[in-house]
């Protein structure tokens, strides 16, 4: 069966260090992979995805991600993390098999301390 | 374009109750998704729209669960008899035609049921 899984529940990270997210997919065809940043009280919203090319992408805020399909991987890096980076972020991957719906991960929570 | 929209953002009754819950996406998105969280949880499929046409419900979207897109325009989920379970997050987006896009979130409508 299709899954994203996401390893991490929760993660403390210090302003100024570096982050990455993991995130690993189980889905038969090719995918097609996003990044979503979920802040208290607001709705999604996509920081990156991948659909074909360039295994890295660039996305908003300055964050990254990277697809191996050996690894049947997409995770996402920030060099250097802001305060306002505090949130939950979410893997996901569309599914061309049914109508385009996202499939998500149950998210990683990011905690970011002085 | 102001993105799309969601109300009531918040919504507390009684169990019971019937509530019923208003998208207005991104005007010229054809595609129509709506999605339920839960605490600690990614977001759900609920059920798709395609212009007027609901073209997939997922299982988790009982009969006590009804969705409509009149005119292929704004979309309402209503919920009759509500139970303590319905307790979410529900989310709704919108991405145009394309073979494989990005879906475009609102706000959400916390609903809690008493």
């Amino acid at each position: 069966a299709q899954s994203v899984t996401q390893p991490d529940i929760h993660i403390t990270v210090s302003e100024g260090a570096s982050l990455e997210l993991r995130c690993n997919y189980s889905y038969g065809a090719t995918p097609y992979l996003f990044w979503y940043v979920q802040s208290p009280g607001q709705g999604l919203q996509l920081l990156l995805k991948y659909f074909s090319g360039d295994t890295l992408v660039q996305g908003i805020k300055g964050f990254e991600a990277e697809f191996k399909r050996s690894q049947s991987s997409f995770n996402l890096r920030k060099p250097s993390v802001h305060w306002s980076d505090a949130a939950e972020y979410f893997c996901a991957v569309w599914r061309a098999d049914s109508w385009g719906k996202l499939q998500f991960g149950a998210g990683t929570q990011v905690v970011v301390t002085p | 374009d102001t993105g799309v929209s969601q109300d009531p953002r918040h919504k507390i009754t009684k169990r019971g109750q019937n509530v019923t819950f208003r998208c207005d996406p991104i005007s010229e998105h054809n595609r129509l998704y709506w999605y339920r969280q839960t605490l600690g949880q990614g977001p759900e499929f609920l059920t798709y729209f395609q212009n007027e046409a609901q073209l997939e419900k997922s299982r988790l979207l009982s009969d006590r669960f009804s969705a409509e897109r009149p005119k292929g325009s704004f979309s309402t989920l209503e919920i009759q008899r509500t139970e303590q379970g319905d307790s979410a997050m529900y989310l709704c987006a919108s991405s145009p035609a394309g073979m494989v896009d990005e879906q475009f979130f609102g706000p959400g409508t916390r609903l809690t049921v008493l």
